[in-house]
């Protein structure tokens, strides 16, 4: 089962941010946060991800909470192709024993809207 | 550059026959991933390849369901035969080294009539 929590869809309106919770209150100190999204009718596009520090690339920001059990991506200007599932994934990076594979749960529909 | 590529990118196929899905992943990526998508539902992973090791079936639903990797290249999914709840998107993701970030690839509807 995924280890993460997240509301089943939001709205946002085009041109403002959108920010979107996730909540791992059983996060381990060794596992990351990872967002990923999909399209529709595409397979799924890596965001970003993040230990415990804020991180920050072209595409988002990723703030995580102190105690690591919950965290926000943002986007900053939302677009109409930002539109899409987001998925927030939490996992170890290094070989400590656990799955390769992601484990998706069922995501934000984030829905941009003109 | 070149990402993750799939074909095809659509297979129709009867109830009962055998099918075979390919994958070409990033270059000089060594690990790399099934995973199957059912209309309307989440990502299920199905196995994953990394370098020489032996691979992690685990998420294989059943007997029928095979793969193969050649060195650090092209994989093939097999589904031998093909049952109706097999019908799906099959996607495939590789990645520079087993659990760093994922890249994935456009997917291969499957569809078993």
């Amino acid at each position: 089962d995924a280890k993460t929590t997240q509301p089943p869809s939001m709205d946002c309106a085009e041109g403002r941010a959108a920010n979107l919770p996730c909540n791992h209150s059983t996060i381990s100190g060794n596992e990351y946060v990872y967002w990923y999204r999909q399209i529709h009718s595409q397979g799924p596009q890596y965001i970003i991800h993040g230990l415990k520090n804020n991180e920050t690339n072209e595409m988002a920001s990723l703030i995580i909470t102190e105690d690591r059990k919950s965290s926000t991506l943002i986007l900053p200007h939302a677009t109409l192709r930002d539109t899409a599932v987001y998925y927030c994934i939490v996992r170890v990076t290094g070989y400590g024993g656990s799955q390769g594979n992601l484990i998706f749960g069922k995501g934000t529909k984030l829905s941009v809207k003109p | 550059g070149a990402g993750v590529s799939q074909s095809p990118s659509n297979k129709v196929t009867e109830k009962g026959k055998d099918v075979e899905l390919r994958c070409d992943p990033i270059s000089g990526h060594t690990a790399l991933y099934w995973y199957r998508q059912r209309l309307g539902q989440g990502l299920e992973f199905l196995i994953y390849f990394q370098g020489n090791s032996a691979p992690d079936k685990s998420g294989l639903p059943s007997d029928r369901f095979s793969a193969e990797r050649t060195g650090e290249s092209v994989s093939t999914l097999t589904i031998q035969r093909t049952q109706q709840e097999d019908s799906a998107v099959y996607l495939c993701a590789s990645s520079l080294r087993l659990y760093n970030e994922q890249f994935f690839g456009p997917g291969t509807r499957l569809t078993v009539l």
